[in-house]
């Protein structure tokens, strides 16, 4: 079946821009995480839903960042006000539960380049 | 506080030698780990997870990890390396008691013919 599936591939935007990133997770995944991966890095959590809402969002840096899921299946990664620190490639992955310690599938991710 | 350590940048081995990615943890409950493996422009693909019982763990492609809980430890191994299996590894782990993953900067192997 479909993996979990990232819009859009690249992003280019300027200073101050405001940009959304989605996520398609696997069909019938109720958990959905968001990570930042910058150059030479690990994956950085972002925030944890679980269904519609958001358990964890500890990983968020700040208030410029802001995710939803409202109907528990497509997530949105929202920025406000890009700054060119915002730069690195955003990857979702989806669990079928986050309870336990079921395996994550990620997607191919989002590289965002504030210019 | 939950950390996850790849002390090695990069790692060479030629064709056929056995290998080994290292990884060690640091997490307040009982650690869940796993190893995954990134090739360029694509995602994170899942490799091998060790929650409990037998300390060696089987996953794809002919890897396996032991799990030492004394030195914290979750080695990435395999016999007999391939060239195919060039690309970036990452260690992570997981606070039994939460969601959150945590994530080593991880491992580039490179593999010669």
């Amino acid at each position: 079946g479909a993996g979990v599936s990232q819009t859009p591939s690249n992003k280019v935007t300027e200073k101050g821009k405001y940009v959304e990133l989605r996520c398609d997770p696997i069909s019938g995944h109720t958990a959905l995480y968001w990570y930042r991966q910058s150059l030479g890095q690990g994956p950085e959590f972002l925030i944890y839903f679980q269904g519609t809402g958001a358990a964890d969002d500890s990983g968020l840096p700040n208030d410029r960042f802001f995710a939803v899921r409202p109907e528990g299946s497509v997530s949105t990664l929202k920025i406000q006000r890009t700054e060119r620190g915002d730069s690195a490639v955003y990857l979702c992955a989806s669990s079928s539960s986050g309870y336990d310690t079921d395996t994550q599938y990620f997607g191919p991710g989002t590289r965002l380049t504030v210019l | 506080a939950q950390s996850v350590a790849q002390p090695e940048d990069q790692v060479n081995v030629a064709e056929g030698n056995p290998l080994t990615v290292k990884c060690t943890y640091s997490v307040s409950g009982n650690p869940y780990l796993f190893w995954y493996v990134q090739y360029p422009n694509r995602g994170l693909q899942f490799l091998l997870k060790y929650i409990t019982g037998d300390n060696l763990v089987k996953g794809s492609y002919g890897f396996e990890a032991e799990f030492n809980k004394s030195q914290t430890s979750f080695h990435l191994k395999k016999p007999s390396a391939l060239v195919s299996d060039s690309a970036l590894y990452f260690c992570a782990v997981r606070d039994g008691r939460r969601d959150k993953f945590y994530f080593g900067s991880g491992t580039k192997l490179n593999v010669k013919p």
